[in-house]
């Protein structure tokens, strides 16, 4: 059974650029939920991944949005990024959209310059 | 406004000194509470769900418990490879979705 994998590990962009993340969920999870944990704080909820479509959201702009495909792999975009943007952001995977435990993956560590 | 608040914000133990955690919580309905461990630069490793006032999970040096408005994880003997951070999160009962809110984490760093 694999466990949540996510790419790249590391990603640098330059201010105004778009970015793709993307994360595997674990074997037999069909839901996928992405978090930004900024340096020294616990992660912040952007939003849920259900069967393709978005199911519940944070407190994030539009500038953030994702996509999940059939096989429950899902996509984290960012559009027009800001300083504030750099973190760590994280994927986690859970076998059903509520009240299950969520496993996270390594996370991709963004650098906005 | 649900909210978490975890303190200490960093502990310095010495390996085999035993010690507590805290998770004050608000929460308009609380659907689960979660423990996680997460080493520098990677992601959160789950660790226990409490669901209910009373509940107490165990797992090798690690015991977790929960009452209405907080959860203690509990360190015993705690050895150098503890030394991470440990994040407490809830899942409100409002919407239908997985939603965790998550306190700032304690540091932990346990000394030989």
């Amino acid at each position: 059974e694999t466990g949540v994998t996510q790419s790249p590990t590391h990603l640098i962009k330059t201010r105004g650029q778009q970015v793709t993340l993307r994360c595997s969920s674990q074997s037999g999870h069909n839901t996928v939920s992405w978090y930004q944990q900024a340096l020294g704080q616990g992660p912040q909820f952007i939003f849920q991944y259900y069967r393709e479509e978005e199911n519940g959201r944070g407190n994030f702009p539009p500038r953030f949005s994702g996509l999940q495909f059939p096989n429950y792999s899902s996509e984290l975009n960012v559009n027009a990024l800001e300083l504030d943007d750099s973190a760590l952001y994280l994927c986690a995977s859970s076998l059903e959209p509520n009240q299950e435990t969520q496993y996270f993956g390594p996370g991709t560590r963004l650098l906005v310059l | 406004e649900d909210q978490v608040t975890q303190s200490p914000e960093a502990l310095r133990l010495q390996e085999g000194e035993s010690s507590s955690l805290n998770c004050s919580y608000t929460v308009s309905g609380l659907r689960g509470l979660f423990w996680y461990r997460q080493d520098p630069g990677k992601g959160p490793e789950f660790l226990f769900t409490l669901y209910s006032a009373g509940e107490e999970k165990e797992k090798e040096r690690l015991k977790a418990t929960l009452t209405k408005k907080e959860s203690f994880l509990h360190i015993t003997a705690p050895k150098p490879e503890d030394s991470a951070t440990y994040l407490c999160a809830v899942h409100p009962g409002s919407g239908g979705y997985n939603k965790l809110i998550f306190g700032a984490g304690t540091r932990l760093a346990v000394h030989p």
